[in-house]
């Protein structure tokens, strides 16, 4: 069954630690996109990549890191430099660019 | 700047077809429109899409007005798991930062028993 698997979907962790979410998709999709959705608000991009191997930050990429080894992985690091790190985070993938995306069901991150 | 305007809530009746409307005024000659639907704490999920003509899929029928500056999401049957935010979303499908997906408020959804 094809689509985006996001783990885990809770994940708590202590302040000053990283934390690795992971993004995995088996649609055969070039690009892929992390956002962050916090309560009440819109989608914030995080990073996306175009294609395997190269990646670009979004709009609010400070304190996050990723990267692009295989096609279908597009993990992302919540390093301890990320001010405020508790909200719901949200992988997603499209054929192209600017194609439809699908979304994966979210991590929802707390730390304490 | 808001491209689209929706209204914040609607209900519906199970088994009767929703329809969501969406203006967009000021909709440029290749954007086109798209309808994605968030469940309460699970990611979005993509409905449709479409630019001048109406369009038809599994999920749902979206049919755009012939000036474009409107557009309307029909779900023919509505059940109980559609209860969900709507977002209608223009966008075109090339250049600037067209790749991000930018939600407004969207329209909540309720059906009903």
């Amino acid at each position: 069954d094809g689509g985006i698997t996001q783990s885990p979907k809770y994940l708590f962790r202590k302040e000053g630690q990283n934390v690795t979410l992971s993004c995995e998709q088996n649609l055969n999709h070039d690009a892929m996109y992390w956002y962050r959705q916090d309560p009440g608000q819109g989608l914030r991009l995080i990073y996306y990549s175009q294609i395997v191997n190269d990646f670009q930050k979004g709009d609010i990429a400070e304190g996050y890191s990723v990267s692009r080894e295989k096609k279908e992985s597009f993990p992302l690091t919540v390093t301890s430099a990320q001010k405020n790190p508790t909200a719901f985070y949200l992988c997603a993938s499209s054929r192209g660019l600017y194609t439809e995306a699908f979304f994966g069901q979210g991590t929802r991150l707390t730390v304490v | 700047d808001a491209k689209t305007t929706q209204p914040p809530s609607m209900d519906c009746a199970e088994g009767r077809a929703a329809n969501l409307p969406c203006n967009h005024s000021t909709i440029s000659g290749n954007e086109y429109v798209y309808w994605y639907r968030q469940i309460h704490s699970q990611g979005p999920q993509y409905i449709i899409h479409g630019l001048k003509n109406n369009e038809t899929n599994e999920m749902a029928s979206l049919i755009i007005t012939e000036d474009r500056k409107s557009s309307t999401l029909i779900l023919p049957h509505a059940t109980l798991r559609d209860t969900a935010v709507y977002y209608c979303i223009v966008r075109a499908q090339s250049g600037g930062s067209n790749y991000k997906l930018t939600f407004g408020k969207g329209t909540l959804l309720t059906v009903n028993p």
